[in-house]
């Protein structure tokens, strides 16, 4: 069974740029979240869709933005790079919405540098 | 806000002996709590978990222990082995809230020498 895939891997950008990243979640998984590491913060939680429903969000600007295909991909969205952008993005899926159901799936990551 | 804290950035601990990690949280509407390993290069793999209704979950070498009036959380790694050197983060949610939403840490990174 694959796993979470994740692309691109890595990618360049310029300040004020955008970048469009996708996810494909593990096949039957309805729910995929995406999340920001960056050194010293952990991971931060950025939107999670359900069933290409918003389900949940968090403390991002507007510049990051999100969509869920009825085939359960998703893609993820930022305008206006900033120097601070610069993060791996990964991706995670489950069965169900819930992490109280079964845990999160991983993908690898993007790897976003900004210059 | 760091509701979920790691506050020791790293831990090297001699294979064979106890690797012991912890975390603090200062949400009380959490219940649900997980630990995920992360290799470099590599997305984080889920390692265990707990609900709020327990104070302790055992999975073969790992155990993790969940004080809720100190708002602590524990993982044990008994015996330590070379192959679990690794970042280690640990994360909650509120179940009630029935999104994949986790809060995490900032990560453990563990060193464990042959």
């Amino acid at each position: 069974k694959a796993g979470v895939t994740q692309t691109p891997r890595y990618l360049i950008k310029t300040r004020g740029q955008q970048v469009t990243l996708s996810c494909s979640p593990i096949s039957g998984h309805r729910s995929v979240s995406w999340y920001q590491q960056t050194p010293g913060q952990g991971l931060q939680f950025l939107f999670e869709y359900f069933s290409e429903t918003q389900r949940n969000k968090g403390n991002f600007p507007g510049r990051f933005s999100g969509r869920q295909f009825s085939n359960s991909r998703s893609e993820m969205n930022v305008s206006t790079l900033e120097l601070g952008d610069s993060a791996l993005y990964l991706c995670a899926s489950s069965l169900l919405a819930g992490v109280d159901t079964g845990e999160l799936f991983f993908g690898e990551g993007s790897r976003l540098t900004v210059l | 806000d760091q509701q979920v804290k790691q506050n020791s950035p790293s831990l090297s601990v001699q294979e064979g002996r106890i690797s012991i990690l912890n975390c603090d949280y200062t949400n009380s509407m959490f219940d649900y709590f997980l630990w995920y390993k992360k290799y470099p290069a590599e997305g984080p793999t889920f390692l265990i978990s707990i609900s709020s209704i327990k104070d302790k979950n055992e999975d073969g070498r790992f155990t993790v222990f969940l004080n809720k009036s100190a708002k602590h959380l524990s993982l044990h790694i008994v015996p330590s082995q070379p192959g679990d050197s690794a970042v280690y983060f640990c994360a909650a949610s509120r179940s009630a809230s029935n999104t994949g939403k986790l809060i995490f840490g900032q990560g453990t990174t563990l060193q464990v020498k042959p």
